[in-house]
């Protein structure tokens, strides 16, 4: 049971580059989650989502976009990366019909944007 | 909005001695989950306790406790016989009942010394 995979689990980019990072589950959670971890800052919500089809913005949605067009992948994107958007990010996913209740997080990606 | 704090940026122990990391919050949610992350060097983030808001006893696993005070929202954790496999940066985590939005703290960084 993998869990939660992410890729890559590192990567440089250019100023004004794109890429996504993929994330996968095969717990067959409804949620699945993007957060980014910056020093001093804890882990923050960039977007997230509660099934197929649907995404929502979280705390710091700016600068990203994503789709989650089957149950076990959430796609995060930058379209254009910048300097600000280096930091590790995270992928996680849930589900509330488990009474252990709690968030599975995949490895990370290490990202710098120069 | 809800806030997390870890008012302990950095901390050490000898082994297998105890510590105990502080964590508040800063909820009007009744009903909520308070969880304790450890990211060890290798980055992943693992689940370590879990405490529901409505459970008056505190939870425990094996060497790690909790002191949960509903009233002072203050949520610390306890390691017993600290060992050197102990030191990780960890993370206090808060979220309300059917809500997508888990808050962390900023994180404590342990170190257990030999």
């Amino acid at each position: 049971n993998a869990g939660v995979t992410q890729t890559p689990k590192f990567r440089v980019l250019k100023t004004g580059q794109s890429m996504t990072l993929l994330c996968a589950q095969d717990m067959n959670h409804e949620y699945m989650y993007w957060y980014r971890q910056d020093p001093g800052m804890g882990l923050r919500l960039i977007h997230y989502s509660v099934g197929e089809g649907t995404t929502a913005k979280g705390e710091v949605p700016d600068g990203y976009n994503v789709s989650r067009l089957k149950k076990q992948n959430f796609l995060l994107g930058l379209e254009s990366a910048a300097p600000s958007q280096t930091s590790v990010y995270f992928c996680a996913s849930s589900t509330w019909t488990n009474p252990n209740y709690g968030y599975t997080f995949g490895s990370g990606t290490r990202l710098t944007v120069v | 909005a809800q806030t997390v704090t870890q008012s302990q940026p950095e901390m050490s122990v000898q082994e297998a001695e105890t510590v105990t990391l502080s964590c508040t919050y800063d909820t009007s949610e009744n009903n909520y989950y308070l969880f304790w992350y450890k990211q060890p060097p290798s980055r992943q983030m693992i689940l370590v306790i879990r405490q529901e808001a409505y459970k008056q006893q505190n939870a425990t696993e094996n060497r790690f406790s909790v002191n949960f005070q509903k009233a002072a929202k203050s949520f610390s954790l306890k390691i017993s016989d600290s060992q050197l496999g102990d030191t990780a940066m960890y993370f206090c985590a808060f979220i309300p009942y059917n809500n997508n939005d888990m808050r962390f703290g900023a994180g404590t960084r342990l170190t257990v010394k030999p």
